[in-house]
């Protein structure tokens, strides 16, 4: 079982709320990324860490933010939040020199 | 158009009947992964194949990486109800600093 946890599993809020959405893991992983799903789709990267104090922004052009403060900890902040970020958010980790992803089990965000 | 197409999008079949789930790319695959996600939920890791010509087995699961590594199947056998959910693969194509592109998923229904 993957050491990955992300709180909460289900959030619905109201518009302009502020948010986030925390992810943590245990396996001492550098790699993490922040995954976005929307039902029946694929998945798009919007962000990702390789490291403390390094984030970089992803395939997907997203309004959310993240931080890397440490290792273990990459928390996923939305300052706003409008009805057309309701989607999965899914966090994920990987060793450094392995593409083996490990997933948590992803946050139901619905924004109303 | 995507990068790694799976196909079928969806897959409907009778409790112990086989089924094949195909995932194609133009690229080079230099690393396989097949995830399965249970609907709203976080991906679990099935396999990985790395060389052409490849096949692993789990249980009733048998997964495959062609000569070329640009095309891999997942085929289950004697399908059963805990097989239903969304299969994923996951690949390391040319020029994508080791990380994780994903298919669009295949959702596999398993009628008793």
């Amino acid at each position: 079982e993957a050491d990955i946890y992300q709180t909460p599993r289900y959030l619905v809020i109201g518009t302009g709320k502020k948010i986030t959405l925390e992810c943590s893991q245990t396996m001492g992983h550098d790699k993490m990324y922040w995954y976005q799903q929307d039902p029946g789709m694929e998945l798009h990267l919007i962000h990702y860490s390789y490291g403390v104090n390094s984030t970089e922004k992803g395939d997907l052009s997203s309004e959310s933010t993240v931080s890397r403060i440490r290792t273990e900890h990459f928390p996923l902040t939305l300052e706003s939040a409008r009805p057309s970020h309701t989607s999965q958010y899914l966090c994920a980790s990987r060793q450094a020199n392995n593409e083996k992803l490990f997933f948590g089990s992803g946050t139901q965000l619905s924004v109303l | 158009s995507q990068e790694l197409e799976q196909s079928p999008q969806s897959l409907i079949v009778q409790e112990g009947k086989n089924l094949t789930i195909n995932c194609t790319s133009s690229k080079t695959l230099y690393g396989l992964y097949w995830y399965k996600q249970k609907y709203g939920e976080g991906l679990i890791f099935l396999m990985m194949l790395q060389k052409g010509g490849e096949e692993k087995s789990h249980e009733k699961i048998t997964a495959k990486l062609d000569e070329k590594k640009q095309q891999s199947s997942l085929h289950i056998t004697a399908s059963q109800p805990s097989h239903a959910g969304i299969y994923l693969c996951g690949a390391v194509l040319s020029g994508s600093a080791r990380q994780l592109t994903f298919g669009s998923g295949t959702q596999l229904t398993v009628l008793p």
